[in-house]
């Protein structure tokens, strides 16, 4: 049973570009979060989605920053515009929407992001 | 507001000594979980254990021990006879539980080095 995945690992952007950061969830899970890690810093909530709705976006920065976790294909991250400030690890979750495991959070290897 | 605090920033010990991890979590609602992560060096996170704000029983797993103590808001986390293989930054991490599927707040991390 394959983990959650996200692509790329590792990400290197110019200031002004856009980074699209992808996750797929665990196999039978429709809930996806993410969450971004500052260098020495811990994990930081941004969105939760569900399938093709956003449930809570109270983490994410108004600007330049949107989720999407279409029906099909995986949730997207994308930061238009990238400053040096965004450089950091960004995680994807995902859990399923019912069951004893309802309240696991299940990570993936996260996406280094790099901005010069 | 929820809030988890991990005090010990870094904690170093010689191989096979025990070591106790501690959080300590603030949080104004009645039900809520309460979780551990691993991060080790290669920078994935590993879920070890959740556990709910009705179940204060001690849980063993190997070198792994949880102590949960309500009175005291706290969700110590106890590795017995380390090993290097235990070097990594854990985090300690609280969701509500009012409709399950709640986002994590986490603490900001204990790195832990285990000396050979």
């Amino acid at each position: 049973n394959a983990g959650v995945m996200q692509n790329p690992r590792h990400l290197v952007r110019r200031r002004g570009q856009e980074a699209r950061l992808r996750c797929s969830p665990m196999k039978g899970h429709s809930h996806v979060y993410w969450y971004r890690q500052l260098p020495e810093e811990g994990l930081k909530f941004m969105v939760y989605l569900q399938k093709e709705n956003i449930i809570d976006e109270s983490g994410m920065p108004k600007e330049r920053f949107s989720a999407e976790f279409p029906k099909e294909g995986p949730s997207i991250l994308r930061i238009q515009q990238v400053v040096r400030g965004d450089s950091a690890a960004y995680f994807c979750a995902s859990s399923p929407s019912q069951g004893i495991e309802q309240e696991t959070q299940y990570f993936g290897p996260g996406t280094r992001l790099l901005v010069l | 507001a929820q809030k988890v605090t991990q005090a010990q920033t870094e904690i170093s010990v010689v191989e096979k000594e025990d070591v106790t991890l501690d959080c300590v979590y603030e949080t104004r609602d009645t039900t809520y979980y309460l979780f551990w992560y691993k991060q080790p060096p290669s920078g994935e996170l590993v879920f070890l254990i959740r556990r709910n704000s009705f179940d204060e029983q001690n849980e063993i797993s190997g070198r792994y021990s949880w102590n949960f103590q309500k009175s005291t808001s706290s969700f110590n986390f106890t590795i017995t006879a380390s090993q290097v293989v235990d070097s990594a930054v854990y985090f300690c991490a609280l969701s509500e539980a009012n409709f399950g599927n709640e986002k994590l707040t986490f603490g900001t991390g204990t790195r832990l080095t285990i000396i050979p």
